[in-house]
């Protein structure tokens, strides 16, 4: 069974760029999360979608960072204009809803590196 | 007080050494606990779920406290391939489905 798909893995931009980063969720998986892991820190939930829609973006910062899932499969994560504070791995994962449960086991992609200079 | 607080580590053992994690949560109405595990500039994967009766999965033996809020995990008869961080991971029913609050991790290294 193919894993869940980020690109790029790694990418450096200046502080004041854009930058886009796609994920590819296990096929079948109906929610999708992205989250960021500074280093040293455990990851952090920027964003869960449910299909297409946002179940949670709480501690998404939303003046720079938006994410979409169009068609409630693949999903981009974008950061406009980034900060020196943004550089991070960001990590996509995705998970089994059955019926009303939702599986508890989240699988996650290789992440996106990214370093703002 | 941090959502999800671990030993800060390193901790450096020799193979075949038995070593124990442990983790404290902050909310009380926390009902699904897991331990992660991610190798250097890997993912996190999922290495196990603690039930309240404590469970065991080979060398590995995860328990739960919900008195005290505290998770553990023991590893008996260490692998050099167990060298990871193993992330203390906490579903929180808050106002979505439930989503994972991981904590910062504890860094394990084997040596021969």
């Amino acid at each position: 069974e193919a894993g869940v798909a980020q690109s790029p893995r790694y990418k450096i931009i200046e502080k004041r760029q854009s930058v886009a980063f796609w994920c590819n969720p296990i096929s079948g998986h109906a929610t999708l999360y992205w989250y960021q892991q500074i280093l040293g820190q455990g990851p952090k939930l920027l964003i869960q979608f449910q299909n297409n829609g946002v179940v949670d973006d709480s501690q998404l910062p939303k003046d720079r960072f938006s994410a979409e899932r169009l068609k409630g499969v693949d999903s981009t994560l974008k950061i406009q204009p980034a900060k020196l504070e943004d550089s991070a791995v960001y990590l996509c994962a995705s998970s089994l809803v059955q019926g009303q449960i939702q599986s508890y086991e989240q699988y996650f992609g290789p992440g996106t590196r990214l370093t703002v200079t | 007080r941090k959502e999800v607080e671990q030993d800060p580590g390193p901790f450096n053992v020799p193979e075949g050494a038995t070593v124990a994690f442990n983790c404290t949560y902050s909310n009380s109405a926390s009902q699904s606990f897991f331990w992660y595990r991610q190798d250097c500039r890997k993912e996190p994967k999922l290495l196990m779920s603690v039930y309240s009766s404590g469970n065991e999965d080979g060398r590995f033996t995860a328990q739960l406290n919900r008195a005290s809020q505290y998770i553990s995990l023991l590893i008996r008869d260490s692998k050099l391939s167990d060298s990871a961080t193993y992330l203390c991971v906490v579903k929180s029913y808050g106002g979505s489905q439930g989503n994972l609050i991981f904590g910062k991790g504890t860094k394990l290294s084997v040596k021969p």
